[in-house]
């Protein structure tokens, strides 16, 4: 079955620890997406890349840092400048161009972090 | 202002009622505007989508959109249990890559 795997599925930090959140895709899609999710707010748009080896910051990149050196995999890592980790992360993917008009995006299950 | 703005309830109905879920927007330039499902501790999944203005239906899911008041709606007729879940609608402008935005999402319980 094809998909987007997010693991793991709850992570806890402690302050001033960097982790890694890991996302996987077997759609064959270009384009991969990092948001992040809290209570009341819409998905925020943390890093995006459209192709390998290349990726843009979202809105709120400060604190998160990415790599995209294979289609499949698009790891996020929450570093110790990231002042309010504590969120709900999604990744998701899509074919370039058709995630925002007609094929939307196909999201992960997401990575609960919480910071201890 | 939020480009997007969305109620986040909750919203409480009683099976078999008629749900509108909405959203109101800012940016004149958006032209396709999507609904995603999300369940508790689940990853969004895209319900419905429409390109500018009108209406689109999919059994019992009606997707309403009325650019000349920015303000898009979609409808759950004979709502069921299993409709609980938070509601997102999203939108974005065409040409090149532009991001889609998301509504805070509402979240819709419906009790039996």
């Amino acid at each position: 079955d094809g998909g987007i795997t997010q693991s793991p599925k709850y992570l806890f930090r402690k302050e001033g620890q960097n982790v890694t959140l890991s996302c996987e895709q077997n759609l064959n899609h270009d384009a991969m997406y990092w948001y992040r999710q809290d209570p009341g707010q819409g998905l925020r748009l943390i890093y995006y890349s459209q192709i390998v080896n290349d990726f843009q910051k979202g809105d709120i990149a400060e604190g998160y840092s990415v790599s995209r050196e294979k289609k499949e995999s698009f790891p996020l890592t929450v570093t110790s400048a990231q002042k309010n980790p504590t969120a709900f992360y999604l990744c998701a993917s899509s074919i370039p161009g058709q995630g925002e008009t007609l094929d939307g995006y196909t999201f992960g299950s997401g990575t609960r972090l919480t910071v201890v | 202002q939020k480009e997007v703005e969305q109620d986040p309830g909750p919203l409480s109905v009683p099976e078999g009622a008629i749900v509108s879920l909405n959203c109101t927007y800012s940016n004149s330039a958006f032209q396709y505007f999507m609904w995603y499902r999300q369940y508790s501790r689940k990853g969004p999944e895209l319900l419905m989508y429409t390109y500018s203005s009108g209406n689109k239906e999919d059994g019992r899911f009606t997707a309403q959109v009325d650019k000349s008041s920015k303000y898009i709606s979609l409808f759950i007729r004979d709502s069921q249990p299993s409709d609980s879940a938070t509601y997102l609608c999203a939108m974005s402008a065409p040409g090149g890559y532009n991001k889609l935005i998301f509504g805070a999402g509402t979240r819709l319980a419906v009790h039996p």
